[in-house]
């Protein structure tokens, strides 16, 4: 079964601190995503990748960024964390070329900004 | 990406059919339907998708109506573990892809 595991499940960090969300998968697939997802207002795409060193925006990108270094890997990365930025992070991967498209999800890392 | 509409929530009675409606009434020719779900405090998981066929598997039924411009996911019989928000989306087919998931509908399985 593919795995997507997150690095941590609940994160409570101050504003202005820097903070490292991890993802990683293990059925080496291409693209990795971030999304945040807040009551109300689904699941909205953060950043994904299709490649190692390549990164694309999502429809909310701002305030956020990411790495992907190695193929398994794809970090969010919050410069000076607000009290905005407090949510549920949820990392997904895929394959390039799937035939189903499907995205495999994490469990999620829920965010407290202080 | 096309966009879709989907009723807020919904209830049905366990062991009975679920049948999720979909509006896409902007879908281009080469955008699939996708459905996802989501149990409470877990990701996503896929469901079914399909381009213009009627799709089946061992979780749902995806029925698209011969126009493209909406769709029904059933559950055949539905359970209480099947009570969760359940997402349509539609999305150009090929290889550099992003899914935007909507609000989806809260499906609501009673004992």
């Amino acid at each position: 079964d593919v795995k997507v595991t997150q690095s941590s499940r609940y994160l409570v960090k101050r504003t202005g601190e820097k903070v490292f969300l991890e993802c990683v998968q293990d059925m080496d697939h291409e693209n990795m995503f971030w999304y945040r997802q807040d009551p109300g207002l689904g699941l909205r795409l953060i950043y994904f990748s299709y490649d190692v060193k390549m990164k694309e925006k999502g429809d909310i990108p701002e305030g956020y960024s990411v790495s992907r270094e190695k193929k398994e890997r794809f970090s969010l990365i919050l410069e000076s964390a607000s009290t905005n930025q407090t949510s549920m992070y949820l990392c997904a991967s895929s394959l390039l070329r799937g035939q189903t498209g499907e995205l495999f999800f994490g469990e999620g890392s829920r965010l407290t900004v202080l | 990406d096309a966009k879709t509409t989907q009723p807020t929530s919904m209830d049905c009675a366990e062991g009975r059919a679920a049948n999720l409606p979909c509006n896409h009434s902007t879908i281009s020719g080469n955008e699939y339907v996708y459905w996802y779900r989501q149990i409470h405090s877990q990701g996503p998981q896929y469901i079914i998708h399909g381009l213009k066929n009627n799709e089946t598997n061992e979780m749902a039924s995806l029925i698209i109506t011969e126009d493209r411009k909406s769709s029904t996911l059933i559950l055949p019989h539905a359970t209480l573990r099947d009570t969760a928000v359940y997402y349509c989306i539609v999305r150009v087919g090929g290889s550099n892809y992003k899914l935007t998931f909507g609000k989806g509908t809260l499906l609501t399985v009673n004992p």
